[in-house]
């Protein structure tokens, strides 16, 4: 059972709509890292943290993603405006040192 | 860039067979390499790791080695059982927190009864 919390499980947001997502990491864990899966099972590096610090993000997350890890709260990830192609699975994972990463149950985001 | 190939797309098998999946890696420096499980509906669970040349990683029966020369972690099974059915990929990264997990396209392994 994962010990990194997701949540919502599923949200379904229209096109233009802001969707967020919220990760507790497990206890102890100050490495998070954010991914996207699409529906061809294909992972896509989104950002990462150490504590609150962005250590790397790509580009498509600069722009309309938001993401962050505030002390003593949940992380989140938010989509400023929902596009068709944002449709994915995020997942969430935490990691001691950034070695090994365990992952959450994901937010399933389905666009319409 | 650094690049994890899974040769088998899909694997379909029967109780008690024995299992294979290829992986093979490029990669500019040493990296540790990772095998993770996912079941329909769940995010990616760890499995094993290993770090060394010759190094053999292993988890609820399935293991791999880590080959240098041959740029492989070959994920084994002796005797798979229904269970075992969900998408199994194999990953490397450099550790360290800044440095991101490379996965593989992943193979979908089905078993039955």
């Amino acid at each position: 059972n994962s010990k990194v919390i997701q949540t919502p499980r599923y949200l379904v947001k229209g096109q233009g709509q802001k969707a967020k997502m919220r990760c507790i990491p497990e206890k102890g864990h100050p490495v998070v890292f954010w991914y996207q899966q699409n529906k061809n099972n294909e992972f896509k590096f989104l950002i990462n943290f150490q504590n609150q610090e962005v250590l790397q993000q790509i580009d498509m997350t600069e722009k309309r993603f938001s993401a962050e890890c505030p002390s003593n709260s949940p992380c989140s990830l938010e989509i400023q405006s929902s596009e068709a192609g944002d449709s994915a699975l995020y997942l969430c994972a935490s990691s001691l040192t950034g070695n090994t990463l365990y992952f959450g149950e994901g937010s399933r985001l389905i666009v319409v | 860039g650094d690049s994890v190939t899974q040769t088998e797309g899909q694997v379909a098998l029967s109780e008690e067979d024995f299992l294979t999946i290829h992986c093979n890696y490029s990669a500019s420096g040493y990296p540790a390499l990772f095998w993770y499980v996912q079941y329909p509906g769940e995010g990616p669970q760890f499995l094993f790791r290993a770090s060394r040349d010759k190094e053999k990683g292993s988890s609820r029966g399935f293991e791999a080695t880590y080959n240098k020369e041959a740029t492989s972690f070959h994920l084994q099974k002796a005797s798979v059982q229904e269970s075992d059915s969900a998408v199994y990929y194999c990953a490397l990264n450099y550790g360290g927190s800044g440095n991101k997990l490379i996965f593989g396209t992943g193979t979908l392994l089905s078993v039955k009864p």
